[in-house]
């Protein structure tokens, strides 16, 4: 148990729709990141957080966005789902911002029918 | 950021060592060397990492060389638990960008 807890576990939903993913990074960690894992390609970095402020962005589509809260868990929104959006959806936490290890939730798995 | 080089993919037998290299020609001076795997159907899951100095862990250990141009991840004995892609990152800022890395096979 890396102690990052990533909900919902597994998430159906249809084209058009939005969602929310939602990660509760380790106790004590101030920065949280988000990848995409689709079947056919490899852990895409998405966006990182630290303390609440974006402090880098990666290839994370403009229909996306995430936020992270004063408690710092952290919530990525999908939005206008397609079908390529189906995928696992990683959170992962580290103490400080560049150097650290990180350490990942289970993942979120959605599908877009 | 500076890239990093690994085999697609490595075989190993059950209970062998096993020697996971990392290429990271244009390293810089203060970037980490971290290591990652990812069991099937499992999230990464950190392994190690070091700057300059070898290092070990219950894990595993990692080999750094003088000029850090290249290291080696080391698993002393394997096991099929293993089997997993590993993945070798530097790391020196805000983002942590993952590779294409190398799958290990484990053979009993």
């Amino acid at each position: 148990d890396s102690g990052v807890t990533q909900t919902p576990k597994h998430l159906i939903t249809a084209t058009g729709q939005r969602v929310t993913l939602r990660c509760s990074p380790r106790s004590g960690d101030l920065s949280v990141y988000w990848y995409q894992q689709s079947l056919d390609q490899g852990l895409q970095f998405l966006i990182q957080y630290y303390n609440g402020e974006e402090r880098a962005k990666g290839n994370i589509l403009e229909r996306f966005s995430a936020q992270q809260f004063p408690d710092l868990h952290s919530e990525l929104n999908l939005s206008s789902l397609e079908l390529g959006d189906s995928a696992l959806y990683f959170c992962a936490s580290s103490v400080e911002g560049r150097t650290g290890e990180l350490f990942f939730g289970e993942g979120s798995r959605l599908t877009v029918l | 950021d500076a890239k990093t080089t690994q085999p697609n993919s490595m075989e190993s037998n059950e209970e062998e060592p096993v020697h996971l290299p990392c290429n990271h020609s244009t390293i810089s001076g203060t970037d980490y060397i971290h290591w990652y795997r990812q069991l099937p159907s499992q999230g990464p899951e950190y392994v190690i990492h070091g700057l300059t100095s070898n290092v070990n862990n219950r894990m595993a250990s990692l080999a750094i060389a003088e000029d850090r141009k290249s290291s080696t991840l080391i698993l002393h004995r394997a096991t099929l638990r293993d089997a997993a892609v590993y993945y070798c990152i530097l790391r020196n800022n805000n983002d942590m960008r993952f590779g294409a890395g190398t799958r290990l096979t484990v053979k009993p």
